[in-house]
Formats: C-alpha cells, sequence, structure tokens
C-alpha cells in the first residue's frame, strides 16, 4: 500500500496567493482529516471527513480557508488569499471508519511557507 | 472539554536509560488512547494504543497503560537508542481525537 499521498511536499508563494494543497487517502479508508503543525501551536486538527462529507471544521482558521472532499480518493485544502502567519506543515490522514479507536494514517506532509 | 497534557521537553537522556513521558487526559466519555512518533521531516505515525481500562500497548520496546483512575497513559522504555530521538504526542479520542504538544526526545551516544 502507498500509504497517504500529500502533494506537493514542499510550498512557497507569496502573500495574497492561492494555494492549494492535496490529498490521497489509502485506499478504503473513510475517513479524511486535515493538519496544521507549527511550532508555537503544535498539531491542530482542522477539519475532518466522513465518507466524503465534512464533520467537524470548527478548527479552520478563517473563511480563507476551504477544503473539499469530491470523492473518495482525493481531498483539497486551499488557503486564499494566503499570509505569512500560515506558513506550517500541513499533514493529511486517513482513517479505515469514523468511530473511536481507530488509527490514524499520516502523509509526510506539505511544508508551506508565506512570503 | 477533552484534553491531552503531556510533559514539555525537551527531554534529553543518554543511550541505555529508562525513558518515561507522562501524559494525563480529561475527558467526559471513554476514549481510546493512543501514542504516537513523529521522525524528523515524516508524518506521524502510531506507537502504540489502548481502547479500555488497564490495557497495556506495547511496540518496539514502548509501553502504555490506560490508568482510568489516573486518567494517565504514560510512555516507558527501560532501555532507549538513539534511533528513538523523535517528537512523541500522547492522543486520546472518544468522538473526535486530540493531541498533546508533542515531547521532543534527544538521546545521546
Amino acid at each position: 500500500d502507498a500509504g497517504v499521498i500529500q502533494s506537493p511536499r514542499h510550498e512557497v508563494t507569496e502573500m495574497g496567493q492561492e494555494v492549494t494543497l492535496r490529498c490521497k487517502p489509502i485506499s478504503g479508508h473513510n475517513s479524511l482529516f486535515w493538519y496544521r503543525q507549527t511550532m508555537m501551536r503544535g498539531l491542530e486538527l482542522l477539519i475532518y471527513f466522513n465518507n466524503n462529507v465534512p464533520i467537524d471544521d470548527s478548527g479552520m482558521p478563517e473563511d480563507r480557508f476551504s477544503a473539499k472532499m469530491p470523492n473518495a480518493s482525493f481531498s483539497t485544502l486551499k488557503i486564499q488569499p494566503s499570509e505569512p502567519r500560515d506558513s506550517a506543515v500541513y499533514f493529511c490522514a486517513s482513517s479505515p471508519r469514523g468511530g473511536g479507536g481507530e488509527t490514524q494514517y499520516f502523509g509526510p506532509g506539505t511544508r508551506l511557507l508565506v512570503l | 472539554g477533552d484534553s491531552v497534557t503531556q510533559m514539555e521537553g525537551p527531554v534529553t537522556l543518554s543511550e541505555e536509560a529508562f525513558l518515561t513521558i507522562n501524559c494525563t487526559y480529561t475527558a467526559t466519555g471513554y476514549p481510546s488512547l493512543f501514542w504516537y512518533v513523529q521522525y524528523p521531516g515524516e508524518g506521524l505515525q502510531l506507537l502504540l494504543k489502548a481502547t479500555k481500562a488497564d490495557d497495556k500497548g506495547s511496540n518496539k520496546g514502548f509501553e502504555a497503560t490506560y490508568r482510568k483512575e489516573t486518567t494517565s497513559f504514560h510512555l516507558e522504555k527501560g532501555s532507549v537508542q538513539v534511533s528513538d530521538s523523535a517528537v512523541y504526542f500522547c492522543a486520546s479520542r472518544d468522538d473526535k481525537i486530540i493531541f498533546g504538544k508533542g515531547t521532543r526526545l534527544h538521546i545521546l551516544p
């Protein structure tokens, strides 16, 4: 199994530009999660989906952030417009089912730098 | 609301030393508990887990026991190696997963 795939691995952009991060979960997994990791705030859950439906987006910092999951094998996290404070590592994770106790499998992350 | 608190790092030990990283949780329900490890430049990966009280999770020489009476899930290893240097995250999951802030571990040869 290829694991969770994220692209790009690194992104450098200028303030005000649109950024799109992509994720392909493990085949057969029903839940998908987007996280942001910074030194100051640690690991934060932004949003998660069950069966392609957003369940909890309370962690999305503001309206500049949006996430979609058009099908079971693809999700995007978009930032528009981007700001320097959005610089972080963004992780996507998937798990087999939405219930408690399920292990999450993380992708390698996208390291975003907004200048 | 639910929360996870783990000891702040960095923790620096010599090779073959005994390791304990403390983790406590608060929850209204009966969460499953996890330890994840993050090696440099990588995503988190599951180290071990326990789904009910008194369960012990173990992997790669690491152990943690789900203690409901003390709401704790401390991570232990009897003899650490340089390759154990990483960031360790404690997490609880009831209806959604909550991670602690992570503890950076440095093992000196």
